[in-house]
Parts: structure tokens; sequence; C-alpha cells
């Protein structure tokens, strides 16, 4: 069974662009989850959806959003660029409702550097 | 809100050694799930163990085992006989027990170093 992926694994961008990261989950999981992480604040939760809806968001500004396609495919989309959005973006996935609760698994990851 | 610290930025442990890693968390609910997951250099995330509140029993798997103080809210992992794979970045993280909550609050991170 594949696992996470996550697309593109690295992009540079420069202040005021907006980027677009994707991420296709483990074949059979409804749950994708997001989440940002930098050295000085580590893993923050971005949001998660489920059926193509967002039920949990996490404490970041409007800039960041996201959507999730009808196969469990999702999108997270950063407008606006600051230099403060540099980081990894993980993109996790489970079955939400089976298998063991709380267990994510993840991608390897998009590396976002903002000049 | 719920928070988790890892007081230990970084660890080191001769390989064979056993080495134990801090997690202590604060949360007013009496029922939720703790996990620790590593993350190899380069590699993807993956879950290591994980633990109930509710159980007393500590959870254990082959070399890596828990020690859970659900009264002082504290959620050690025990490596046993360290291994040079073991090498990566351990995150200690907290899930509320509700149903359709997939989130995780994440401590810090102590990375742990694996020497020869």
């Amino acid at each position: 069974k594949a696992g996470v992926t996550q697309t593109p694994r690295y992009l540079i961008k420069t202040r005021g662009q907006q980027v677009t990261l994707s991420c296709s989950p483990i074949s059979g999981h409804r749950s994708v989850s997001w989440y940002q992480q930098t050295p000085g604040q580590g893993l923050q939760f971005l949001f998660e959806y489920f059926s193509e809806t967002q039920r949990n968001k996490g404490n970041f500004p409007g800039r960041f959003s996201g959507r999730q396609f009808s196969n469990s495919r999702s999108e997270m989309n950063v407008s606006t660029l600051e230099l403060g959005d540099s980081a990894l973006y993980l993109c996790a996935s489970s079955p939400s409702g089976t298998g063991v609760p709380g267990e994510l698994f993840f991608g390897e990851g998009s590396r976002l550097t903002v000049l | 809100a719920q928070t988790v610290t890892q007081s230990q930025p970084e660890m080191s442990v001769q390989e064979a050694e056993t080495v134990t890693l801090s997690c202590t968390y604060d949360t007013s609910e009496s029922d939720y799930y703790l996990f620790w997951y590593k993350q190899p250099p380069s590699r993807q995330m993956i879950l290591v163990i994980r633990q109930e509140a509710y159980k007393q029993q500590n959870a254990t798997e082959n070399r890596f085992s828990v020690n859970f103080q659900k009264a002082a809210k504290s959620f050690s992992l025990k490596i046993s006989d360290s291994q040079l794979g073991d090498a990566a970045m351990y995150f200690c993280a907290y899930r509320s027990p509700n149903f359709g909550n997939e989130k995780l609050t994440f401590g810090t991170g102590t990375r742990l170093t694996i020497i020869p």
C-alpha cells in the first residue's frame, strides 16, 4: 500500500507570492491533517479535513487555507507569503474511526523557503 | 488548552545502552491518548508507541516502553538496547479522546544521538 505522498518536496518562493501544496493520503484514509514544522515553533497543527469538510482548525491566520477533494486528496494554500512561513509542511492521514486512535501516517513533507 | 513539554532538547546514549526521554503534559481532561513519534533525519515521522490514559498498565513495543504517571502528568519513553537506527527526533504528543478530533499537540522534541 502506498504511503502518504506530498508534492512538491522542495520549493522556493518570494514574499508576497502564494503557494499550493498537495497531499495524497493512504488509500482508504478519509482524514487528512496538516502541520507546520519549524525549528522555533516545533510542530503546529494547521487543520484537518474529513470527507471534504474542515473538521478542526489550528491557530493560523486566514492566509492559510486548505481543502479536500472527494478522493480524499488534500491541498493547502498559503497566500501573501511571509518570511516566517518558511517551514516543513507535513501532511498526515488516518482512517479516523478505525485503526489506532491518533495514529497518523505522515508524508515526507514539503519544504518551503520564502525569500 | 493542552500543552506538552519535552525538557531535553538533546540526548545521547551509547549503542546497546538504555536511555529515557522525558515528557510532561498539562490537561484538564480525564481521558486522552499519549504518543511517542520518531522522526529520523529526512524521513517520515512514524508512531513508536501509544498509551491510553484509562489504562494503568504501561505500554510496551519491543525495545520501547513508557512510564506513564497520570497523577504527575508524566509520560517518559525508555529505549532499551539502543541501536544506530534509533537516532532521530522524538516527539511526545497528546490527543483528546473525542471522536472526530485527530489533532495532535506535540512537544518540541528531543534529538537522540546514538554513540557507536
